[in-house]
């Protein structure tokens, strides 16, 4: 069964603080492909990354870092030096067999 | 207008209205896709259109019925529906190459639907 779990439904940190989304996927299949949507209060989910199976690269991007371990079947999301315009829902999710697989999403309240 | 557009923003209707959503796309991609995002759950596919042609139903009621009239413009009318309908509607697009999965998806800002 293909599954996403992103088990901190909330989090709060101050503003500069680092913080990390944990999302652990469930698949049988070895080619997949995985994502990260950020859906900010307006409401509108914005791509953040996609990240291919064979790819077991960590990703970096600004504050922004993406960490893959295929032996855990985890794919967390860091924040480095927070800002209150982090303030939003994340969303990890799971392509596999052209099924586009969603996590319930992480609430991060960033506060100043 | 750039990126993936959607109209209304908000809608208010009763049981018994008919009324569509509209969602365009400005990216020059080839598929689109409704979802469905209700508070506390999560997000859920409910149609999928590919070069126009519809792919995936996912069990959607047919008191939801989806239109593709080419592939910028996608429709989504609404007629009958039920107070538990209510939700935000997010229309997405995406370029699908032959033989890829899918690449990255595009979203609009959502239509908030209330069902009274």
């Amino acid at each position: 069964a293909q599954k996403v779990t992103q088990a901190q439904t909330e989090i709060s940190v101050v503003e500069k603080e680092d913080v990390t989304l944990d999302c652990v996927y469930e698949t049988r299949d070895t080619t997949y492909y995985l994502f990260w949507y950020k859906q900010p209060p307006s409401g509108e989910l914005v791509f953040l990354i996609r990240r291919n199976s064979f790819d077991e690269q960590n990703e970096i991007s600004g504050r922004y870092s993406w960490n893959f371990q295929k032996s855990t079947s985890s794919f967390n999301f860091t924040i480095t030096a927070s800002q209150v315009v982090d303030s939003a829902v994340y969303f990890c999710a799971l392509n596999s067999n052209y099924q586009l697989i969603w996590g319930a999403g992480t609430k991060l309240i960033i506060k100043p | 207008e750039t990126g993936v557009t959607q109209t209304p923003r908000h809608l208010v209707m009763g049981m018994t209205n008919k009324k569509s959503l509209k969602c365009e796309q400005h990216l020059g991609h080839n598929a689109m896709y409704w979802y469905k995002q209700s508070a506390k759950k999560p997000l859920e596919l409910m149609f999928v259109y590919n070069f126009k042609e519809q792919t995936e139903n996912n069990s959607v009621p047919s008191r939801f019925s989806p239109e593709c009239p080419n592939s910028s413009h996608l429709f989504l009318h609404l007629h009958t529906l039920q107070p538990e309908d209510s939700a935000l509607y997010l229309c997405a697009s995406s370029q699908r190459a032959s033989g890829e999965q899918w690449s990255e998806q595009y979203f609009g800002p959502g239509t908030r639907l209330t069902v009274t």
